[in-house]
C-alpha cells in the first residue's frame, strides 16, 4: 500500500562511521527480501538480497540480516561514504514477483 | 546488471493531455515488468504488472483505462497517462525481472517526472 507521511525517518552518520538501517516487514510468509538506494531524482539502486532461509548476508561493505521471529530486516553499511547518502527502502516479496515496500530511511553523510 | 531506461526523464502537460512514458530493457529479456509511482517523500506505489504479450494487472484502486501499459516486446514497455489531471503529477519508475536473472529481483528504470499543469 501507499506509505503516508511526508518526513522520512532520518539517519545522520559521520563519514567512516557505520550505518545501521532498520526495516519491520509485515507477512511472516514473506520469503524474499531486497534493499534498495534512492538517490535524489533517480530510480531504485538493488543493492542486496536475503532468502528466508538464512540470517545474513554480506556484500561489498554491505550487510543484511534478517530476524525472521520479529519480522525485522536491517542493513548496515560499513565505512559510510558521502556517496552513500540517499534514501533507502527495504522490501518484501509477495506473490507473482511483486515487492512491497517499506516507507524509507534517508540517510546523511556527515562529512 | 540489468539496466533499465526510461524516456522522457521528465514531461510538463496540461491538463487533459496524454504522457506516453517508454521503459526498455537494454541488455536482457524483460519478462516481468512492473509500473510504480512515487510522490515525493513517499515510498514506491505499484500500479500494475505485466508480462509481455498478456493485459496488465492492476493493483487495487489503481484506474486501467487511465493508465494504459502495453509490453508488446521483450523489451519495451509503455505506460500511457490518459486525460492526465494535476493530482497525476508524480514520479513514475518501471522495473523488470528477466530471463537469466534472479526471478524476483526487479531491477528499476531511471524514473520519469510528470508535472500536469
Amino acid at each position: 500500500g501507499e506509505s503516508v507521511g511526508l518526513h522520512l525517518p532520518t539517519l545522520s552518520v559521520q563519514e567512516g562511521d557505520n550505518s545501521i538501517i532498520n526495516c519491520a516487514y509485515s507477512n511472516s510468509a514473506s520469503d524474499y527480501f531486497i534493499w534498495y538506494k534512492q538517490e535524489s531524482g533517480k530510480g531504485p539502486q538493488f543493492i542486496i538480497d536475503i532468502r528466508s532461509n538464512m540470517d545474513k548476508r554480506q556484500g561489498q561493505r554491505v550487510t543484511v540480516l534478517l530476524n525472521k521471529t520479529v519480522k525485522h530486516l536491517s542493513l548496515q553499511i560499513a565505512a559510510t561514504q558521502p556517496g552513500d547518502s540517499a534514501v533507502y527502502f527495504c522490501a518484501e516479496g509477495y506473490g507473482n514477483n511483486r515487492l512491497a515496500f517499506g516507507k524509507g530511511n534517508q540517510v546523511v553523510v556527515i562529512p | 546488471g540489468a539496466v533499465v531506461s526510461q524516456h522522457p526523464s521528465w514531461v510538463i502537460c496540461k491538463s487533459g493531455t496524454s504522457v506516453k512514458i517508454e521503459c526498455r530493457s537494454l541488455d536482457f529479456q524483460a519478462t516481468t515488468m512492473f509500473w510504480y509511482r512515487q510522490f515525493p517523500k513517499q515510498s514506491l506505489m505499484l500500479m500494475a504488472t505485466s508480462n509481455e504479450g498478456s493485459k496488465a494487472t492492476y493493483e487495487q484502486g489503481v484506474e486501467k483505462d487511465k493508465f494504459l501499459i502495453n509490453h508488446a516486446s521483450l523489451t519495451l514497455s509503455t505506460l500511457t497517462v490518459t486525460s492526465a489531471h494535476p493530482e497525476d503529477s508524480s514520479f513514475y519508475i518501471c522495473s523488470y525481472t528477466g530471463t537469466g536473472l534472479v526471478q524476483e529481483t526487479q531491477y528499476f528504470g531511471p524514473g520519469t517526472r510528470l508535472l500536469v499543469l
